[in-house]
């Protein structure tokens, strides 16, 4: 079975500042892991993927994230904040099996300061 | 175009009624999924479908039913409805039967019983 766990449900930062949204995982094969955001009162969007292959993925709106299997993580980070990255974050794990389905973290809210 | 489309987006009914969700995508997706989000925000997987196979969460009440009609559509079908039943349904697509490219998702329906 796998599971997520995103530290932080909450994340507070001033506008141009460092973002940082923590996930760690739990798989029993090599995982697929996903981060998407979620604007208010919207659907879940993807920023970015890790399947196989380079660790460290960039996303859209400058979000990467980094694949650590030794700390089985896939923390994400921008370098400077923007107003309008203010959303829930989610992070997602799938073992990429047929009729495996992901799995969700808690969510993490970010809120940016002006 | 709407890649993932849902309706109602709002629906508001009394405690013991029946209703139904629709959902369509044109992605050309060979699969469909329905997650419910409560109100802490937590995404809870209920049904994966793909080329008439089934796959339910064993959490999920026999009072929800998924029906699709053909591969760009799934719907979902409640009867009986409860007051922990008002949540954020989300319709959601994968290209692939594991969802390693991630899922599209729909923007949602909010579900109120009273």
């Amino acid at each position: 079975a796998q599971s997520v766990t995103q530290l932080g449900s909450h994340v507070s930062v001033s506008e141009g500042a460092l973002v940082l949204l923590r996930c760690n995982y739990s798989s029993s094969v090599p995982p697929y892991l996903f981060w998407y955001v979620q604007y208010p009162n919207q659907g879940l969007q993807l920023l970015l993927k890790y399947t196989t292959g380079a660790t460290l993925v960039k996303g859209i709106n400058g979000f990467e994230a980094e694949f650590k299997k030794s700390e089985t993580s896939f923390h994400l980070t921008k370098p400077s904040a923007h107003m309008s990255d203010a959303a829930e974050y989610f992070c997602a794990v799938s073992d990429g099996d047929a009729g495996n389905m992901l799995t969700f973290g808690g969510g993490t809210r970010l809120m940016v300061k002006p | 175009d709407t890649a993932v489309s849902q309706t109602p987006k709002y629906l508001v009914t009394q405690m013991g009624n029946d209703k139904s969700i629709k959902c369509e995508q044109n992605l050309g997706h060979d699969t469909m999924y329905w997650y419910k989000q409560d109100s802490k925000k937590f995404l809870k997987i209920m049904f994966s479908y793909n080329n008439k196979e089934l796959i339910i969460n064993e959490t999920v009440p026999n009072r929800f039913s998924p029906k699709s009609p053909d591969k760009a559509h799934l719907n979902l079908h409640i009867n009986s409805l409860e007051l922990g039943d008002s949540a954020v349904y989300f319709c959601a697509s994968s290209q692939d039967w594991g969802g390693n490219y991630g899922y599209t998702f729909g923007s949602g329906t909010r579900l109120t019983v009273v």
